[in-house]
């Protein structure tokens, strides 16, 4: 089974400040036939479930603000937001989908204001 | 828009059994595969189970292996998952969700049920 793991367990930033949230993954989740990483970063607010953010390690959703971005490939990853807005507090999940028949989670960070 | 809304929830004490539902609407249900996903009292996110777009092919955590059943009805647009034998750590919100572009990328999420399972 592939292990996603997550750093830092949580931060605090400055509003208009950059936040970066680590997804290291214990396999590659590059699939070479394609030249995919199976990546993807998902927030969730309080009271609320997951949404997608990013997936295929750097392409945002639809409707995703584009301070928002995913980089990385093969095991180790990052999520950026370039400049933190109040309505960013949440914990932010990444996932690896490369897996068949299972798919798995980073344990989340919670990001909060400084 | 696209809809997913659970149901079936509830307080079930150890060893009891229930049946989730998942109603969809806004897209063609048929043609997208889906899974469930649960999330423990503050924890993070576990995926439960999966099944193909035609009920053909179905698979499941080793945590719910043999106690749970995913299934679909295509016509009532409905996503099911049967619980039984269930354990203090099954207790979680579990979430419906759509997979889109590969099996386990999940585009779109129901706001979840609560299962509590407690003598």
């Amino acid at each position: 089974d592939i292990v996603m793991t997550q750093s830092p367990d949580s931060l605090a930033v400055s509003l208009g400040e950059r936040a970066t949230i680590n997804c290291k993954s214990s396999q590659s989740v590059l699939y070479s036939s394609n030249n995919k990483n199976y990546l993807a970063w998902y927030q969730q607010k309080p009271g609320q479930p997951p949404k997608l953010l990013i997936y295929w390690a750097s392409t945002r959703e639809s409707g995703v603000p584009d301070r928002f971005s995913g980089s990385g490939s093969g095991t180790d990853f990052t999520l950026t937001i370039s400049s933190l807005q109040a309505e960013d507090v949440a914990v932010y999940f990444c996932q690896q989908y490369y897996t068949n028949p299972m798919c798995s989670f980073g344990q989340g960070t919670k990001l909060d204001i400084k | 828009q696209v809809q997913l809304v659970e149901s079936g929830g509830g307080l079930v004490r150890p060893g009891g059994s229930l049946r989730l539902s998942c109603a969809a609407s806004g897209f063609s249900f048929s043609n997208y595969y889906m899974s469930w996903i649960r999330q423990a009292p503050g924890k993070g996110l576990e995926w439960v189970s999966f099944i193909s777009d035609s009920d053909s092919t179905t698979y499941y955590a080793d945590s719910v292996k043999g106690r749970f059943t995913i299934s679909r009805d295509n016509a009532k647009n409905s996503l099911y998952l049967q619980m039984n034998s269930l354990r203090a750590e099954d207790t979680a919100v579990y979430y419906c969700a759509r997979a889109y572009q590969s099996k386990y990328l999940f585009d779109h999420w129901g706001q979840g049920t609560l299962v509590t399972v407690s003598s």
